[in-house]
């Protein structure tokens, strides 16, 4: 069984400010692990994904996040917060299996104040 | 190309009604996904099919069923809808290169309200 943990539903930032949402799983295989994004009324767009490789992953909109198996984690993060990074942030995880279903976390809020 | 597309946005039913949901998926992708998420909380895994065939099913009662057509555009069906059936119900495609990692591509959802 999978399952990933967000601490944290809502993180508060100034501008400019680092971004440090943190997600933690459980696998009990090889994870893939996923941050996607999701703005109000919108569906979920990928920031960046695990798969084995690099163990510090590089996203969209300068977000990264970094594997890190003995911590079990997958934290994601960004030197300078932007007002537009408001909104709410999935962690993700998938057995490395013939279909691709994902886990996900239950969300942390992200605000950015100017 | 044509990212995933779901239809209607917005619906609102009553409680023992019954609704479908359409999505067309990502042009060249052969798998398609539901989710459900309710208000505050993650997207919940609801079933997947590949090519027509259902691929995978999550912890959903047997009055969420689904379809998928040849053109891998698929259907969700809810029966004897329940209040807690209020949710967003998000499709993802995938398939391809994508399989074997978990990439799903996302369609905005359709947002359902039982009264």
């Amino acid at each position: 069984a999978q399952s990933v943990t967000q601490l944290g539903s809502h993180v508060s930032v100034s501008e400019g400010a680092l971004v440090l949402l943190r997600c933690n799983y459980s696998s009990s295989v090889p994870p893939y692990l996923f941050w996607y994004v999701q703005y109000p009324n919108q569906g979920l767009q990928l920031l960046l994904k695990y798969t084995s490789a690099a163990t510090l992953v590089k996203g969209i909109n300068g977000f990264e996040a970094e594997f890190k198996k003995s911590e079990t984690s997958f934290h994601l993060t960004k030197p300078s917060a932007h007002m537009s990074d408001a909104a709410e942030y999935f962690c993700a995880v998938t057995r490395n299996s013939g279909y691709s279903t994902l886990t996900f976390g239950k969300g942390t809020m992200l605000l950015v104040s100017p | 190309e044509t990212g995933v597309t779901q239809s209607p946005t917005h619906l609102i039913k009553t409680r023992g009604q019954q609704v479908t949901l359409r999505c067309s998926s990502q042009s060249g992708h052969n798998t398609v996904s539901w989710y459900q998420q309710a208000l505050g909380q993650g997207p919940q895994f609801i079933f997947q099919y590949y090519r027509e065939e259902e691929n995978g099913r999550g912890n959903f009662p047997p009055r969420f069923s689904g379809l998928q057509f040849p053109n891998y555009s698929s259907e969700l069906n809810v029966n004897a809808l329940e209040l807690d059936d209020s949710a967003l119900y998000l499709c993802a495609s995938s398939g391809g290169g994508n399989a074997n990692t978990g990439e799903l591509f996302f369609g905005e959802g359709s947002r359902l309200t039982v009264l």
